[in-house]
């Protein structure tokens, strides 16, 4: 278990609506990633966050939002849902901006219907 | 166009079997991670290889980093049931600006879904 949790772990929304999902870095670490990761794909980088600043993102549209709070965790925001939202959401944090190696929680599958 | 292109897709052995998957990049990754992935869960990092040439051995698992950094390989001797999942690799996207590169950013293969048969 790598001590990065994520909340909730399933979730079914409607086309349209908007929706919210946390994570807890594992202790002692500043920077958190998330990735979104559709059906038989790889994970593919969404954006990163580092003391509560965000410090890069990929090709996601600007209705895909975060915040990191001053204890590191962290909150992905997507409005205005699409079918092809739905996939398994990945927090992971690193122990610093300079480590690539990323601790992953375990996911949180959004279903939009 | 997939940074990373990882074969083979999908392998179904049967237990006891030696098999190798490869992870391959027309670009220069200063490191490559590989992270093994079951249902339902997040990946678990295995191993960072950074150095060309590099040969980590996990267990009965090898890792190989090519010499100019942009493929590597994964070798399973004996596949247990065990080791089943998906097996990613993941290149660090920092110097990537068109991927959204900033320190940190992983760039993820598909992924090759290893099945092994008791």
């Amino acid at each position: 278990e790598t001590g990065v949790t994520q909340s909730p772990t399933h979730l079914i929304k409607t086309r349209g609506q908007q929706v919210t999902l946390r994570c807890s870095s594992q202790s002692g670490h500043n920077t958190v990633s998330w990735y979104q990761q559709a059906l038989g794909q790889g994970p593919q980088f969404i954006f990163q966050y580092y003391r509560e600043e965000e410090n890069g993102r990929g090709n996601f549209p600007p209705r895909f939002s975060g915040l990191q709070f001053p204890n590191y965790s962290s909150e992905l925001n997507v409005n205005a849902l699409e079918l092809d939202d739905s996939a398994l959401y990945l927090c992971a944090s690193s122990l610093a901006l300079e480590t690539t190696e990323a601790f992953f929680g375990q996911g949180t599958r959004l279903t939009v219907v | 166009t997939q940074l990373l292109e990882q074969s083979p897709q999908f392998l179904s052995i049967q237990e006891g079997e030696n098999l190798t998957v490869y992870c391959n990049s027309s670009s220069v990754f200063s490191s490559l991670q590989w992270y093994r992935q079951e249902p339902g869960e997040g990946p678990v990092l295995l191993v960072t290889v950074v150095t060309g040439g590099e040969v980590k051995k996990l267990k009965r698992l090898t890792f190989q980093f090519g010499d100019a950094r942009k493929d590597s390989s994964l070798h399973i001797t004996a596949a247990q049931p065990g080791d089943t999942g998906l097996y990613l690799c993941a290149g660090d996207g920092i110097h990537l600006m068109n991927y959204g590169g900033s320190q940190g950013n992983l760039i993820f293969g598909k992924g090759t879904k290893l099945s092994v048969k008791p």
